[in-house]
């Protein structure tokens, strides 16, 4: 069955602190691959998309996602967190053809400590 | 940049009333999706349309359906509410085929007592 599995519920880290947050996927082929974070309040906002090419993807706000097709994971990235990326954080797969249906991880709930 | 706006905020309803969930997005998009948002559930699709007057089930239908009269405009309807569809319903929505960014409104926190 396709699947997102986000491992982490809940993550804390010190501001200044580098961030990592998992996203492992089952999918038949490919999917194209998304990261998105809400903030408290509000609805989801796009912070970076793989479909293809450099498997290193740049993003908003100083994060990046590294595509590892051997692992089927697409894991986010920042060097140093501040205590504004406080935030649900969701991972999702979209397929390369046919429906336009998403499929979302359960999310990982940041905390940051000042 | 592109708008998705939802009627409410927060809005709470009896157990067996209908219920109206309003999106209207600004951006000529094709695409508009219904979610819901529980925790530890992540987001569900609850339906989705590619076009005005067309719509497709998502993963969890029962309960609910849609309504696209215009393009800009996608209804959710709970026809008869319960306390299990007690959540946070997000609306999005995304350009034509190909175009699988999807643009995401602030949502609504239904309370149904």
């Amino acid at each position: 069955a396709q699947s997102v599995t986000q491992p982490d519920i809940h993550i804390t880290v010190s501001e200044g602190a580098s961030l990592e947050l998992r996203c492992n996927y089952s999918y038949g082929a490919t999917p194209y691959l998304f990261w998105y974070v809400q903030s408290p309040g509000q609805g989801l906002q796009l912070l970076l998309k793989y479909f293809s090419g450099d498997t290193l993807v740049q993003g908003i706000k100083g994060f990046e996602a590294e595509f590892k097709r051997s692992q089927s994971s697409f894991n986010l990235r920042k060097p140093s967190v501040h205590w504004s990326d406080a935030a649900e954080y969701f991972c999702a797969v979209a397929p390369r053809s046919g429906t336009y249906k998403y499929i979302f991880g359960t999310g990982t709930r940041l905390k940051v400590l000042a | 940049d592109v708008k998705v706006t939802q009627s409410s905020r927060y809005l709470v309803k009896r157990t067996g009333e209908k219920v109206f969930l309003e999106c209207v997005q600004d951006m000529d998009h094709e695409n508009m999706f219904w979610y819901r948002q529980d925790p530890g559930l992540g987001l569900r699709l609850i339906y989705f349309s590619y076009d005005v007057k067309m719509k497709e089930k998502g993963d969890i239908p029962e309960g609910y359906s849609v309504s696209r009269e215009k393009k800009e405009r996608f209804s959710l309807i709970l026809e008869s509410a319960s306390t299990n569809q007690t959540s946070m319903y997000l609306c999005a929505s995304s350009l034509g085929q190909g175009a699988l960014e999807q643009y995401f409104g602030p949502g609504t926190r239904l309370t149904v007592t």
